[in-house]
């Protein structure tokens, strides 16, 4: 069936560093997708999103990059700080619900 | 701060039991959502409101119910519960569906619900 996955559970990073979080895709019809972050004991929060005719989109400190052709997201932080210690999610938006993935833990390291 | 509320932050009961989790959507949204999170896993899609109808349904048991209310709040009512029932149960909401499918969905603090 439809679904959206993770290639990694957990990513450590060290402080400063670039963090790329990667998200495979298995309907090639989802033309939306979005990456929220998800601190401990709190609600995902919308990072960024991108639509299916764009590549990659930038946002503040953070890139998302769109492989139409092997069906693959990643999401890209630069120097990743302390506060970036979060699960993030990536997600499809389609026929007006959001398919999930599984979660890629990010641990920064000091 | 998302604006979308959630009450009760954390609630204890018992199996069998039936249990009543609230959402307040933001200022303005017309659409709710409602998702379980068990414990390290994903966001599980229950069921989405908008403007007070029922618009679509994701793996929701049939002992959970829910609404939306003319004011738009919505309540998620779980019955029968069972020790598996125990997770985050998180509400978003959205302006509204969008024709396009970009549906950017703001979510609440959740409610941990306990099932012993």
């Amino acid at each position: 069936g439809e679904s959206v996955g993770l290639h990694l559970p957990t990513l450590s990073v060290q402080e400063g560093d670039n963090s790329i979080i990667n998200c495979a895709y298995s309907n090639s019809a989802s033309d939306y997708f979005i990456w929220y972050k998800q601190e401990s004991g709190k609600g995902p929060q919308f990072i960024i999103d991108i639509r299916s005719n764009m590549d990659k989109r930038q946002g503040q400190r953070v890139t998302v990059l769109l492989n139409k052709t092997v069906k693959h997201l990643s999401l890209q932080i630069a120097a990743t700080q302390p506060g970036d210690s979060a699960v993030y999610f990536c997600a499809e938006n389609s026929n007006y619900q959001l398919i999930w993935g599984a979660g890629t833990k990010l641990i920064i390291k000091p | 701060d998302s604006g979308v509320t959630q009450t009760p932050k954390h609630l204890i009961t018992a199996t069998g039991q039936r249990v009543t989790l609230r959402c307040s959507p933001r200022s303005g949204d017309l659409s709710v959502y409602w998702y379980q999170q068990s414990l390290d896993q994903g966001l599980q899609f229950l069921i989405q409101y908008y403007n007070g109808e029922e618009r679509a349904k994701g793996n929701i048991l049939e002992r959970f119910s829910a609404q939306q209310f003319p004011d738009l709040h919505s309540e998620l009512n779980l019955s029968s519960l069972e020790l598996g029932d125990s997770a985050l149960y998180f509400c978003a909401s959205s302006l509204h569906p969008r024709l396009d499918g970009t549906d950017t969905q703001y979510f609440g603090p959740g409610t941990r619900l306990t099932v012993l």
